[in-house]
Order: C-alpha cells, then sequence, then structure tokens
C-alpha cells in the first residue's frame, strides 16, 4: 500500500463536461503530482504542487486545473472534456520539492462517452 | 525523437534467468534516474533511483547508468513470475519550469514458471 489515495476510481462521462479528481498523499509528504497514463502517450507529467504551492507544470492543457489544499490534499479538474481525455490519470506523492515522484496511488479511470 | 526512449516488449523469459531492462535518452541535462515497476490496474512502484553513473544493487536488482552513452539499464537477477509486470524508466531534470520527471513509455516484462 502506497498511502495514496485517489477518488473515484472510474469515472464514465460525456464530452463537454467537468469532472474533479480527487487525491490524498501518502502521510508525510507535501509534494503532489499528478500524471496522464494513455496507451499511445504512455505517463505524462501534468502538473507538481508543493505545500500549496504550484512547483513544476508539464504538458498540463488548458482545460485542466489543479491545486493543494492546505490539508495537502489535491484536486485536479478537467472541463470541456474530449474523447482524448479518456485515461488513467495518477496522483504521486513525495517528501521534498525538487525530487522524483515515490508513491503513487492506483489511479482514476477515466472513460469519455 | 522522443527525450527518452524505452522498447515496449513484451519481453518473455523463464524463471531464474537474469533479465536485462534499457533505455536511452537524449537530454544530458537528466541529473536523477529511476526505475518503476506497475502491476496490471495499479500505480507505478518505485524500484530504484540513482544519480551517478556507476552501478546500483537492492537485492535481486541492479541499476546501472552509464552518462557518456546516455543509457541505462536494469538488470534482474533470478527473476520469479512476481516479476511479471511493466518497468518504467525515468529520469528527472531541473529545468526552468521546474523539477521534471520524464517517463518511458515501459516494458512489460513476463517471466514463466
Amino acid at each position: 500500500d502506497s498511502g495514496v489515495t485517489q477518488t473515484p476510481k472510474h469515472l464514465i462521462t460525456a464530452t463537454g463536461q467537468r469532472v474533479t479528481l480527487r487525491c490524498s498523499p501518502r502521510s508525510g509528504d507535501l509534494s503532489v503530482y499528478w500524471y496522464q497514463q494513455s496507451l499511445d502517450q504512455g505517463l505524462q507529467f501534468l502538473i507538481q504542487y508543493y505545500n500549496g504551492e504550484e512547483r513544476a507544470k508539464g504538458n498540463i492543457l488548458e482545460r485542466f486545473s489543479a491545486q493543494q489544499f492546505p490539508d495537502l490534499h489535491s484536486e485536479l479538474n478537467l472541463s470541456s472534456l474530449e474523447l482524448g481525455d479518456s485515461a488513467l490519470y495518477f496522483c504521486a506523492s513525495s517528501v521534498g520539492s525538487g525530487s522524483q515522484p515515490q508513491h503513487f496511488g492506483d489511479g482514476t479511470r477515466l472513460s469519455i462517452l | 525523437q522522443k527525450e527518452v526512449e524505452q522498447d515496449p516488449g513484451p519481453l518473455s523469459v523463464p524463471e531464474g534467468a537474469i533479465v536485462s531492462l534499457n533505455c536511452t535518452y537524449s537530454n544530458s541535462a537528466f541529473q536523477y534516474f529511476m526505475w518503476y515497476r506497475q502491476y496490471s490496474r495499479k500505480g507505478p512502484e518505485l524500484l530504484m533511483y540513482t544519480y551517478s553513473s556507476g552501478n546500483k544493487e537492492d537485492g535481486r536488482f541492479t541499476a546501472q547508468v552509464d552518462k557518456s552513452s546516455k543509457y541505462i539499464s536494469l538488470f534482474i537477477r533470478d527473476s520469479q513470475p512476481s516479476d511479471s509486470a511493466t518497468y518504467l524508466c525515468a529520469m528527472t531534470l531541473k529545468g526552468a519550469g521546474g523539477f521534471k520527471t520524464i517517463f518511458g513509455a515501459g516494458t512489460r516484462l513476463f517471466v514463466k514458471a
């Protein structure tokens, strides 16, 4: 058990809709990372937060946004959903700000119909 | 050209074999090198982490980094059916936007009993 909790496990919705994915990091970890994993693109880095502040940004679309709250949980908001957004979304956490993601959750599988 | 190249496999070996998994990279700015293991329907799990050229050993696993050739390897000795998973290499660099970790596509490994 990595200690990282992601909810929901599965999400099915339609194009144009908006969804929110939630992540609780491992106890003691201050950094949260979001990744998108699809069959053709592999694991793509979206964004990192450290202790509530944005620390690094990857290939995150403008339709996507994230935040980390004072209790360190994080939410990834996806809006104006397109078929191509169907993927596994992983959250990971680590202790420090300048380090690799250490603990991954089991992901949220998003299906756009 | 992708920044990190990894053969997706699949790689099938008999139990007890030595497994060699490899990645190449193009950006000499990468500072940290990692290997993750991902079981089906689970998040990646950090196996090995190193930042210098040379070998690092942990039980049956050895990570090797050759910065001059931009090449990293993971060796698994006495492979077991429980090692069957997808293995992802990953590398971290520090850029203008903070630390970014780039993942390889992953190699699917099957260890036959």
